[in-house]
């Protein structure tokens, strides 16, 4: 079965700062996806970013990067010059290539960018 | 357009009451989903709709009925429920993943709506 694990319930950083939130996961496959989504208060869960196992190039999007290491089954979220609208519950999530529809969601990491 | 649109946004109902929630999308997406969520906890998968059809239902009491008419609209129609049933209802749709196929999207990228906030009294 597997699991994704996100060690920090809560963190918070000045406006402007770069944070890294952390995130293991375990499987035994090799095919799969990895997502951070972000949901701010109040507000809809989007997807910040996505990582095919497969690639060994990380992810970025724009002010959002991730660092993938597969053999540490890692997939860290790196947020640069942070926002206040950074201030969200950020999830990490693993999908199965085969499987459609099954996001497994890590219990999620409290961001709160302070001004 | 690339927004899922839930009604009623908030709903307080007695435990005898019979309610629905409701969720639409326009993306041409045929996979629809219903998700609960806990406060500060990640969603729980409820039911996933692919093509109109249920393919997965995990494990959810009787009391939750969900239908998908077209390929647009789906429900969570709500009966008997129990204080503990209190939460957040996210709907959610995306591709149905074609291996070998590229569309925009990708896979496992879910578009959430704003969710129906539910509180049984």
């Amino acid at each position: 079965a597997q699991t994704v694990t996100q060690s920090q319930p809560e963190m918070s950083v000045q406006e402007a700062e770069t944070v890294t939130l952390s995130c293991t996961y375990d499987t035994s496959e090799n095919n799969y996806y990895l997502f951070w989504y972000k949901q701010p208060p109040s507000r809809q869960m989007i997807l910040v970013i996505r990582q095919e196992a497969y690639k060994q190039q990380n992810a970025t999007e724009n002010r959002f990067s991730v660092n993938f290491q597969k053999a540490a089954k890692s997939f860290s979220l790196k947020i640069s010059d942070s926002q206040l609208g950074d201030t969200a519950m950020y999830f990490c999530a693993f999908m199965l290539l085969d499987s459609n529809y099954q996001l497994i969601w890590g219990a999620g990491t409290k961001l709160i960018i302070k001004p | 357009d690339t927004e899922v649109t839930q009604t009623p946004k908030h709903l307080v109902m007695g435990m005898t009451n019979k309610k629905s929630l409701k969720c639409e999308q326009h993306m041409g997406h045929r996979a629809m989903y219903w998700y609960k969520q806990k406060a500060k906890k990640p969603p729980e998968l409820m039911f996933v709709y692919s093509y109109e059809k249920l393919s997965i239902n995990e494990s959810v009491p009787s009391r939750f009925s969900p239908e998908c008419p077209n390929s647009s609209l789906l429900n969570l129609h709500l009966h008997a429920l129990q204080p503990e049933d209190s939460a957040l209802y996210l709907c959610a749709s995306s591709q149905v993943v074609v291996r070998g196929t590229s569309f925009l999207g990708g896979p496992g990228e879910l578009f959430f709506g704003e969710g129906s906030r539910l509180t049984v009294l």
